[in-house]
């Protein structure tokens, strides 16, 4: 079946730019998490939709930073006047349990 | 301190030794673990949920030490494609998850 997508898979943009990250968990998962990962870093933790809960925007390290949910289902991760700092991969995931399950990430270079 | 630590590595081992690390976590509340395994430039994918008896996959086996607040990974018989990072989850009571920085692992032949 469908796993996890995310959109564009490589994003160049220039500092000071907004992009738009999408990602399409896999069907009826009621919880979605982006998470970024710097090269050769850990999971950070961004945010987490669980149902129609309010989200969980604990980790998001700045008011650049922004995510949507809409319809229980697609996710959009919006940074505003990116900085290079932002450089990364942002993974998307999605879980209906405790079993999380990841997309190919978008990989993102701010010069 | 981070809500879980592991340590880096990396562990450079033979084919077919055996491997196997640690990570710990800092909240006595946390109430499920797991290992996911990252390839290089590739998503996270689950390795094995860590059950409190401790719990074998093929050449894998996961155990949990609530007393000291540690799971461990252990790889028998490695091979080159467990090359790979492995990353430890561990889920708190109130459904926060943290991953920690992963172990690197190089197996060469």
């Amino acid at each position: 079946g469908a796993g996890v997508s995310q959109s564009p898979s490589n994003k160049v943009t220039e500092k000071g730019k907004d992009v738009e990250l999408r990602c399409d968990p896999i069907s009826g998962h009621t919880a979605l998490y982006w998470y970024r990962q710097s090269l050769g870093q850990g999971l950070e933790f961004l945010i987490y939709f669980q149902g129609n809960s309010a989200p969980d925007k604990s980790g998001l390290p700045s008011d650049r930073f922004s995510a949507e949910r809409t319809g229980g289902s697609v996710s959009t991760l919006t940074i505003q006047r990116t900085q290079q700092e932002d450089s990364a991969v942002y993974l998307c995931a999605s879980s209906a349990g405790e079993t999380q399950y990841f997309g190919p990430g978008t990989r993102l270079l701010v010069l | 301190r981070k809500e879980v630590e592991q340590d880096p590595g990396p562990f450079n081992v033979p084919e077919g030794a055996t491997v196997a690390f640690n990570c710990t976590y800092s909240n006595s509340a946390s109430q499920s673990f797991f290992w996911y395994r990252q390839d290089c430039r590739k998503e996270p994918k689950l390795l094995m949920s860590v059950y409190s008896s401790g719990n074998e996959d093929g050449r894998f086996t996961a155990q949990l030490n609530r007393a000291s607040q540690y799971i461990s990974l252990l790889i028998r018989d490695s091979k080159l494609s467990d090359s790979a990072t492995y990353l430890c989850v561990v889920i708190r009571n109130d459904y926060k998850l943290s991953f920690g920085a992963g172990t690197t692992v190089t197996v060469r032949a």
